[in-house]
Order: structure tokens, then C-alpha cells, then sequence
């Protein structure tokens, strides 16, 4: 298996533009969870899916932020307006069995950078 | 206070060396414990994971859990540059709970 693919690795982008962070899971599991990591905070859940439903935004920053799994293979991280204080590495993690499951397996991350 | 603390180093060692890396946590509740391992600019990955109080080994990987006084240690012994990378612990109460993290520990294992 590939592993949990994410994509673009990095992205940078103005003030005030739309970011889409795009995830694929690793085939068979069924949570996916989107961290955000940055050296001030380490790393923050923002979000979590279970069988591609919602189950935890609770991290979601703010409004600015939304998250979407249309499907068990793809899953989206979208923030718009972009700020500056979005700058972070954002990594989409999945695992095999329900709840916050102790062994997640993270994507390589995408770096964002927002000027 | 954070409920998870770790210093952030770095820890520069020799090769063959001893390592230890610590976090200490002010929630009693925490029962999980984990260590997930960092190369620069990859995803964390799970090294090691123990619940409730007591030692685990693997190889040359060793996670110790003291709830008494609220600090886990991770131990790597004969230490290889391989082994170079930011060491993250994570802890939560309950098995449906999300995972603490710790800001990670950077390591240098130097030939």
C-alpha cells in the first residue's frame, strides 16, 4: 500500500486565497483525522471522521476552516479566507478501526505557507 | 500549564550512546500512552505504545510509565544516527479519547 497520500507537499499562497489541502487514505480504513503542526503548538486535531462522517470538529479554528469526505477515499481540508497564522504543516492521518484509535498512520504532511 | 510537557531539546549524543527522553503530564486520568517518531519533513509514526503503568521493550526501544509521578519515559539504547528525529509522546484517558501531544523532543545521533 502507498500509505496515506496527501497532496500538494507544499503550497504557498497570498492573503485572503483559498487553500484546498487534498487527502486519500489508506484503502480499508475508516477514521481519518486532520492534524495541523506548527512549533509554538506541536500538533492539533482539527478535525476527525468515522465511516466519512463527522464525529469531532471541535479543533476547527474558526469558520475559516471546513472539512469534507465525500467518499471512504478522499477527504478535503479547505481554508478561505487564508491568513498568515495558517502557516503550518498540515498532515491527514487514517486508521482501521473506530474512536481515537492509537495507531494512525500520517501522510507526509503539506506545508503551508501563507504571505 | 499544558497537560503534556516536553522539553524540546535538542539532544545531541554520540553514536552507541544511551538516550533518554521524558514527558510528564498533569492529567491522572491519562491511561495510553504512546511515542511516535518524526524524520524531518515526514509524519509522525507509532514506535511505542503502553497502557497503564509498567516497562515495555522492543529491540532497542524501551517505554517506562510511572502514573505516581506523572512522567513516561522512552529509552534507546546503542543509539544509531538512523535514529536522528523529533520524538513525540501522546497520551490520552480512554480508548475513545483523542490523543495530547507532546511538542517533541529533537534528537541528533551523531557517527
Amino acid at each position: 500500500d502507498a500509505g496515506v497520500i496527501q497532496s500538494p507537499r507544499h503550497e504557498v499562497t497570498e492573503m485572503g486565497q483559498e487553500v484546498t489541502l487534498r487527502c486519500k487514505p489508506i484503502s480499508g480504513h475508516n477514521s481519518l483525522f486532520w492534524y495541523r503542526q506548527t512549533m509554538m503548538r506541536g500538533l492539533e486535531l482539527l478535525i476527525y471522521f468515522n465511516n466519512n462522517v463527522p464525529i469531532d470538529d471541535s479543533g476547527m479554528p474558526e469558520d475559516r476552516f471546513s472539512a469534507k469526505m465525500p467518499n471512504a477515499s478522499f477527504s478535503t481540508l479547505k481554508i478561505q479566507p487564508s491568513e498568515p497564522r495558517d502557516s503550518a504543516v498540515y498532515f491527514c492521518a487514517s486508521s482501521s478501526t473506530g474512536g481515537y484509535n492509537t495507531e494512525a498512520f500520517f501522510g507526509q504532511g503539506t506545508r503551508l505557507t501563507v504571505v | 500549564q499544558k497537560e503534556v510537557e516536553q522539553d524540546p531539546g535538542p539532544l545531541s549524543v554520540p553514536e552507541g550512546a544511551i538516550v533518554s527522553l521524558n514527558c510528564t503530564y498533569s492529567n491522572s486520568a491519562f491511561q495510553y500512552f504512546m511515542w511516535y517518531r518524526q524524520y524531518s519533513r515526514k509524519g509522525p509514526e507509532l514506535l511505542m505504545y503502553t497502557y497503564s503503568s509498567g516497562n515495555k521493550e522492543d529491540g532497542r526501544f524501551t517505554a517506562q510509565v510511572d502514573k505516581s509521578s506523572k512522567y513516561i519515559s522512552l529509552f534507546i539504547r546503542d543509539s544509531q544516527p538512523s535514529d536522528s528525529a523529533t520524538y513525540l509522546c501522546a497520551m490520552k484517558p480512554g480508548n475513545n479519547r483523542k490523543l495530547i501531544w507532546g511538542l517533541g523532543t529533537s534528537l541528533a545521533v551523531n557517527p
